[in-house]
């Protein structure tokens, strides 16, 4: 089946940093791909949808500015969380739909904000 | 507005027993129907889906779902519950060419 990776599994950083995490899909190409943002024994919350070659759309309360993806290629989009802090602090799972029009997840990224 | 309610916020239930984890929807259409599980620290694994068809779906690890579109239901279900089925279930709903709507989870527990 599908396979979608994401990178780096696990990061810790410090407050007021930036990070970057990548959502990959290995063996398909993904035109569009869909970042969730998931709280300690909370439900997935999506936060912006990514499509390659053009800006994502963002979910009501995201914030754009803080939380910039791209989508430069067919296999790859990216989360930057810019000035992080300890709120955001959480675990962060993307997805990417294939021609078939099937989602397929990723492992999940945790990110810990010190 | 669309919704996916899992009652249930923990489910216990002894290895050897049958398990039910509860989904009900509120959707327009004639929605796509999903179950994913979750362990610690990982991602969605998907577990079964409903498209159309037998409204009995057979899905991983034993696992199965039966539709009910008068009730607007979609609960997992196993015969025979396992130590290593204890983690947290989502069921989700996904209008064609639309995103996903979750629940908000179940956590199944089975006890030795």
């Amino acid at each position: 089946g599908a396979v979608v990776s994401q990178h780096p599994s696990w990061v810790i950083c410090k407050s007021g940093t930036s990070v970057k995490i990548e959502c990959r899909s290995l063996d398909f190409q993904a035109t569009t791909m869909f970042w969730y943002r998931q709280f300690p024994k909370q439900s997935l919350m999506l936060m912006a949808t990514s499509n390659e070659g053009s800006k994502a759309t963002y979910e009501q309360g995201v914030e754009k500015d803080k939380f910039l993806i791209n989508h430069a290629s067919l296999t790859l989009s990216t989360l930057t969380v810019t000035s992080a802090h300890p709120e955001d602090s959480s675990f962060y799972i993307c997805s990417a739909l294939a021609e078939s029009d099937e989602q397929y997840f990723g492992p999940g990224t945790r990110l810990t904000v010190t | 507005a669309q919704s996916v309610a899992q009652p249930e916020d923990q489910v216990n239930v002894a290895e050897g027993n049958p398990l039910t984890v509860k989904c009900t929807y509120s959707v327009s259409g004639n929605p796509y129907l999903f179950w994913y599980v979750q362990y610690p620290n990982r991602g969605l694994q998907f577990l079964l889906k409903y498209i159309t068809g037998d409204n009995l779906v057979k899905g991983s690890y034993g696992f199965e779902a039966e539709f009910n579109k008068s009730q607007t239901s979609f609960h997992l279900k196993k015969p025979s519950a396992l130590v290593s089925d204890s983690a947290l279930y989502f069921c989700a709903v996904r209008p064609y060419g639309q995103n996903f709507v979750f629940g908000p989870g179940t956590r199944l527990s089975v006890l030795p």
